[in-house]
C-alpha cells in the first residue's frame, strides 16, 4: 500500500490478556517505530529498528512490552498479561532512512482493556 | 534530559484571525526540528521542518516556522486560520541526528466561526 498500514485500528481486550498489534510500513523504509499516546499526551517512543540492527529498545516501559521485525517489513508489537494503564493509541510509523528525521505515520492501533 | 515543551495545550482563536503556536526544546548543538498535524481520528501528518539552511520554513496549508537558536525555539505561525485547521499539532525533536524524534505534549487548536 501506499501508507503505513495498523491492524487492528481497534482493539479491546481483558485484563490480563495478551495483545498483539501489527504494522506494514512503507515498502523499502528501512527504519520503523513504535509510539504510544496516551489521552491528552503526546507521543512516548517505545521502540526503533533499523535495517538489521539490534532495535533499540529504551522507550518500553515494562517487560511485558515487547516488538519484533520480521524480514525487516512487518512489525508486531506484543503486550503480555495487559493491564489498564496500557489503553492508549500505539502509534507506528517508518522512514527511508535513520536520520532524514521525516515520520510517516499509521493511523494507530486504539487498545482498551478493561 | 532532552525534552519538547509545548506551553499551550489548547488554543482556541476565531476563523480568519492569526495564530501562533509555540514550541521550546532544552538546549543541544545540532538539532532537526518538525511540527505534525494530526486531524480528528486521523493519523499524524508532517506538516513541515527545518533541517538547515534559512530559519524561516514554510509547510502545507500555509503553516510555517521560524527557528531560533538563541531562544531555543521553533514557535508555528499561520496569519488566517480556517475551520479546517481544527487539529492537534505537535513539534518534535530529533537531538544531533539520534535515532528517534522527541514529541511535545500537543496543542490543540480550535477554531471558531
Amino acid at each position: 500500500g501506499a501508507g503505513v498500514s495498523q491492524s487492528p485500528s481497534n482493539k479491546v481486550t481483558e485484563k490480563g490478556k495478551d495483545v498483539e498489534l501489527r504494522c506494514d510500513p512503507i515498502s523499502g523504509h528501512t527504519a520503523l517505530y513504535w509510539y504510544r499516546q496516551s489521552l491528552g499526551q503526546g507521543l512516548e517512543f517505545l521502540i526503533y529498528f533499523q535495517g538489521n540492527s539490534a532495535p533499540d529498545k529504551s522507550g518500553l516501559p515494562s517487560d511485558r512490552f515487547s516488538a519484533e521485525r520480521t524480514g525487516g517489513s512487518v512489525s508486531t508489537l506484543t503486550i503480555q498479561r495487559t493491564q489498564q494503564e496500557d489503553s492508549a493509541v500505539y502509534l507506528c510509523a517508518s522512514s527511508q532512512a535513520a536520520n532524514t528525521g521525516e515520520l510517516f505515520f499509521g493511523e494507530g492501533s486504539r487498545l482498551t482493556v478493561l | 534530559a532532552q525534552s519538547v515543551t509545548q506551553l499551550d495545550s489548547q488554543v482556541p482563536v476565531f476563523e480568519e484571525a492569526p495564530v501562533e503556536l509555540r514550541c521550546n526544546y532544552s538546549s543541544s548543538v545540532s538539532v532537526y526540528l518538525f511540527w505534525y498535524v494530526q486531524y480528528p481520528n486521523q493519523g499524524l501528518q508532517l506538516l513541515l521542518k527545518y533541517l538547515s539552511g534559512s530559519t524561516l520554513v514554510k509547510g502545507i496549508n500555509g503553516f510555517e516556522a521560524e527557528f531560533n537558536k538563541s531562544q531555543t525555539s521553533f514557535h508555528l505561525r499561520k496569519p488566517s486560520v480556517h475551520i479546517s485547521d481544527t487539529a492537534e499539532y505537535f513539534c518534535a525533536v530529533r537531538y544531533n541526528a539520534g535515532n528517534m524524534l522527541t514529541f511535545g505534549g500537543g496543542t490543540r487548536l480550535m477554531v471558531k466561526p
